[in-house]
């Protein structure tokens, strides 16, 4: 069975410094990664993958996610954080089977708060 | 502007009766997922459909809750008989299909059962 974890609940940072939001997977075959962010009342908003290639990934809003296949993880980074960052997001992973592909599993999402 | 829609965005119903839940995917998407979203359990994958066809439905609990895909814009998920635990937001998303797609999510349904 796949799985993510999320080990921080919540991270705090101030307006202007570099954020990090940890992610840590576990699957058979060969994973996909994703990132989401939620606000409030709203849906999840997809803001980068990963699937192949260059571990280093850009996505929207100036975010971007390293992937670490010895430590099973894919980070998500900002160099300098904004108030309007401050959302929940949620880590994802599924993987290429022989059975075809398996479904989308999500982490338990971190709340991340930038203060002004 | 392409999005999943979701109707209705809340609900509130009494315990015991029937709730249902529609989405229309994104045009063109061949895989709807439906999510449940709880402050306790997080997100769970409750049914996914690729083409129409139910491909995993183990995380929806067979003797109230059942999802269905009358045809390729409508998906819906419908709870007999609803009870207060059943108490959260309902996510529908869709997605081209694969493991490296990723998947466009609606607003969401909040239901409250009392």
């Amino acid at each position: 069975a796949q799985s993510v974890a999320q080990p921080e609940d919540q991270v705090n940072v101030a307006e202007g410094n570099p954020l990090t939001v940890k992610c840590t997977y576990s699957v058979s075959g060969n994973p996909y990664l994703f990132w989401y962010v939620q606000y409030p009342n709203r849906g999840l908003q997809f803001l980068l993958k990963y699937i192949t290639g260059d571990n280093l990934v850009k996505g929207s809003y100036g975010f971007e996610a390293e992937f670490n296949k010895s430590q099973t993880s894919f980070h998500l980074k900002k160099p300098s954080a904004l108030v309007s960052d401050s959302a929940l997001y949620f880590c994802a992973v599924s993987a290429s089977l022989r059975s075809g592909y398996s479904t989308l599993t999500f982490g338990k999402g971190t709340m991340l708060l930038v203060s002004p | 502007d392409a999005r999943v829609t979701q109707t209705p965005r809340h609900k509130v119903t009494e315990m015991g009766q029937e709730v249902t839940m529609r989405c229309q995917p994104i045009l063109g998407h061949n895989t709807v997922f439906w999510y449940r979203q709880t402050m306790m359990q997080g997100l769970e994958l409750l049914a996914y459909f690729r083409n129409r066809a139910p491909l995993d439905d183990s995380g929806m609990p067979k003797d109230r809750f059942s999802a269905e895909m009358p045809d390729a814009t409508l998906a819906t998920l419908k709870i007999q008989p609803s009870e207060p635990r059943d108490s959260a937001v309902y996510f529908c998303a869709s997605g081209l299909g694969g493991g490296g797609a990723e998947a466009f999510f609606g607003q969401g349904t909040r239901l409250t059962v009392v």
